[in-house]
This record gives structure tokens, C-alpha cells and sequence, in this order.
């Protein structure tokens, strides 16, 4: 079965810190990988997809096939981070349906 | 671009009640997904629409049902309104249901509160 486990839910750090959210998948294919971002208010967004790797808001992440992960990284943490951070799994051949994991809040602290 | 727009945006009903909710994909978008999140979980989906068909479906029961117009809009109805129905509902739209590597966008939400 496809799952995807963010095993912390709340992620605390402080400002300048460095900061990595976990993602661990299973599925037997060649999924796609996305990590979508959830600021207050405001609406589920993409910030990053592994097929692009590239960078956005100083985040990046690296597929490990080996270890089936999608670790999103970033060097030095800022206070507009803060956000519910999701990862997400789609199968390469199907564009609509979105494995989700259950979300990490990250929270920087000044 | 308003990109994808729901509604309502909240809403109560009863056990038992049914409930039409919304959705106009992004400019230029033909395929449309539902998710439902419950509260400290992530979207889980529910199912996909393309060209006027449900192309996918998740594990959900046939008290969910949907519909897709020719102008690509979407509706998701839920009948016999049960507590644990109560979730924020996410639409999301892309291009084409065939192409990966298209973008998701998802919608600000419906929150169905059922008492």
C-alpha cells in the first residue's frame, strides 16, 4: 500500500537554525514527491516537487530512493517559515490523486 | 487569476442532511480532485474528476458522489450526513488527467461542521 509518515508533528527551532522535517514513503513504483506548505490562513500550496530540484524559500529536499525519504531541509530557519508542512506522494502515471502524510507544524522562534 | 475558488466557505449541518459543496478549477485546468481533511490529519482523497467522469476514487463510501460540468466546475454532495463527515474540503484542479508532472492547486477549502 502507498503511505507517507512525517513522524513529527511538531518540529520547534530557533531562528538561524537549521531545520530538517522527515518524510518517509512506501510504494513499490517510481512516485512523484512534493512537500506542499500550509501558512495561517491562507490555502495548501506547492513548495516543492522533486522532479524540479530546485531550491524555493531556501528549502530543498532530495529524493533517497534507498531509504524511500524526502527530507526538506533548510540551512538557516527564519520566523516566516512557521506553516504546516505536508508531504506528498503521486503516482508518476496519475496526476489527480495526492498521498498526504499527517502534516509537521514547523515553528520558528525568534 | 482567482485560481480555485469553493464554496461555501463554512457551513452546519444535521446528521442525516445532505450537502452540495463547490468548485471552479484554475484558469486553463480540466481535471478536479476532492480531499477531505479532518482536523489534525492530512487531505485524504476522496475522487477525481476529468472530462465529465470520475476517473478515480478513493476509499470512501457511495454516500460521496460528484459531478463534473462541461465548463470543467465541479460539485461534491454528500448524503445522510454522518458526525465523523465533519472536515475541512479541499478542491484542487490541474491539467489533464493523463500528463504527469502537472501542478496540483488546491482551493482555500469548505468547512462542513455536521451536529
Amino acid at each position: 500500500a502507498q503511505r507517507v509518515t512525517q513522524p513529527e508533528k511538531l518540529l520547534s527551532v530557533f531562528k538561524g537554525a537549521p531545520v530538517e522535517l522527515k518524510c518517509n514513503y512506501s510504494y513499490s513504483g517510481s512516485p512523484e514527491l512534493f512537500w506542499y506548505v500550509q501558512y495561517s490562513r491562507q490555502r495548501l500550496q506547492l513548495l516543492l516537487r522533486h522532479i524540479s530540484r530546485e531550491s524555493i524559500k531556501g528549502f530543498t529536499a532530495d529524493l533517497n530512493k534507498g531509504e524511500t525519504s524526502f527530507h526538506l531541509k533548510k540551512p538557516f530557519a527564519q520566523e516566516e517559515d512557521s506553516a504546516m508542512y505536508y508531504c506528498a506522494l503521486r503516482r508518476s502515471s496519475n496526476t489527480g490523486k495526492l498521498i498526504f502524510g499527517q502534516g509537521t507544524t514547523l515553528q520558528v522562534k525568534p | 487569476d482567482a485560481g480555485v475558488t469553493q464554496s461555501p466557505t463554512h457551513l452546519i449541518k444535521t446528521r442525516g442532511q445532505q450537502v452540495t459543496l463547490r468548485c471552479s478549477p484554475k484558469s486553463g485546468h480540466d481535471t478536479v480532485s476532492w480531499y477531505q481533511q479532518a482536523l489534525g490529519q492530512g487531505p485524504q482523497f476522496i475522487f477525481q474528476y476529468y472530462e465529465e467522469e470520475e476517473r478515480q476514487r478513493g476509499n470512501f463510501p457511495d454516500r460521496f458522489s460528484g459531478h463534473q460540468f462541461p465548463n470543467y466546475s465541479s460539485e461534491l454532495n454528500v448524503n445522510a450526513l454522518l458526525l465523523g463527515d465533519s472536515a475541512l474540503y479541499l478542491c484542487a484542479s490541474s491539467f489533464s488527467a493523463g500528463s504527469s508532472g502537472n501542478t496540483i492547486y488546491f482551493g482555500e477549502g469548505s468547512w462542513l461542521t455536521v451536529v
